[in-house]
């Protein structure tokens, strides 16, 4: 039970920012919002996280209600490098059975 | 920075055989994962070790055993092959005080 909705797929064009949904609705108050990205032949590698407030890195943007039931990644003006599988994983404070589930995967069109 | 090491890149067994995996990890981290993940589907949690000599079973355990003899390093047995099975083993690990996982490349397993 990976805990998370997301959608199977999007698709999207180079140049366009691209918001990938989540849904976590039991979150629990000490759980963090995880996202993690998988290309083919790789294991997945870290996007960003959150808690409560909005986040944002030099890969991502990462916006979570105000009620934590759901967040969006939002990648801007993506590229052909940010095609991949995004997985949206809640994640608790210290060495725990974390669950995935399959991701989102993300084509990008030139 | 460190790394995730995992050997072999690729595994190919025969029926029955008993196949181990081999994760080694250079971040000094507490915990480590092992997930299976087969094509299309998401990671499934097999072993995970909080610290050395702890074992703790996943969601797939059943058919696995697993090692955590060092800190650094967590290993994963397949105690008999299943015919036609074709998987990607993932190891990852991540501090005890720290959320971030870190992902091996993965070990692909193809059973003839």
């Amino acid at each position: 039970d990976a805990k998370t909705t997301q959608p199977d797929s999007m698709e999207s064009t180079e140049g366009e920012t691209v918001h990938l949904p989540c849904s976590h609705a039991t979150i629990s108050g000490n759980e963090y919002i995880y996202w993690y990205r998988q290309v083919p032949l790789q294991g997945p590698e870290y996007v960003t996280h959150g808690l409560q407030q909005n986040t944002t890195n030099s890969m991502a943007f990462l916006a979570i209600a105000s009620d934590r039931k759901s967040s969006t990644l939002i990648l801007p003006h993506v590229s052909l490098r940010d095609a991949a599988v995004y997985h949206c994983i809640r994640m608790q404070g210290t060495g725990s059975k974390l669950s995935f589930g399959k991701g989102a995967k993300l084509t990008v069109s030139p | 920075g460190g790394i995730i090491t995992q050997t072999p890149k690729f595994l190919i067994g025969q029926e029955g055989q008993k196949l181990t995996l081999k994760c080694q990890q250079n971040f000094n981290h507490d915990t480590m994962y092992w997930y299976r993940q087969d094509s299309g589907k998401g990671l499934r949690l097999i072993y995970y070790s909080i610290t050395e000599n702890d074992l703790q079973k996943g969601d797939l355990s059943e058919g696995y055993d697993a090692s955590r003899e060092k800190k650094s390093s967590f290993s994963l047995t397949v105690t008999s092959a299943q015919k036609n099975e074709m998987a990607v083993f993932l190891c990852a690990s991540r501090a005890g005080c720290q959320n971030t996982l870190y992902f091996g490349a993965g070990t692909r397993l193809s059973v003839l």
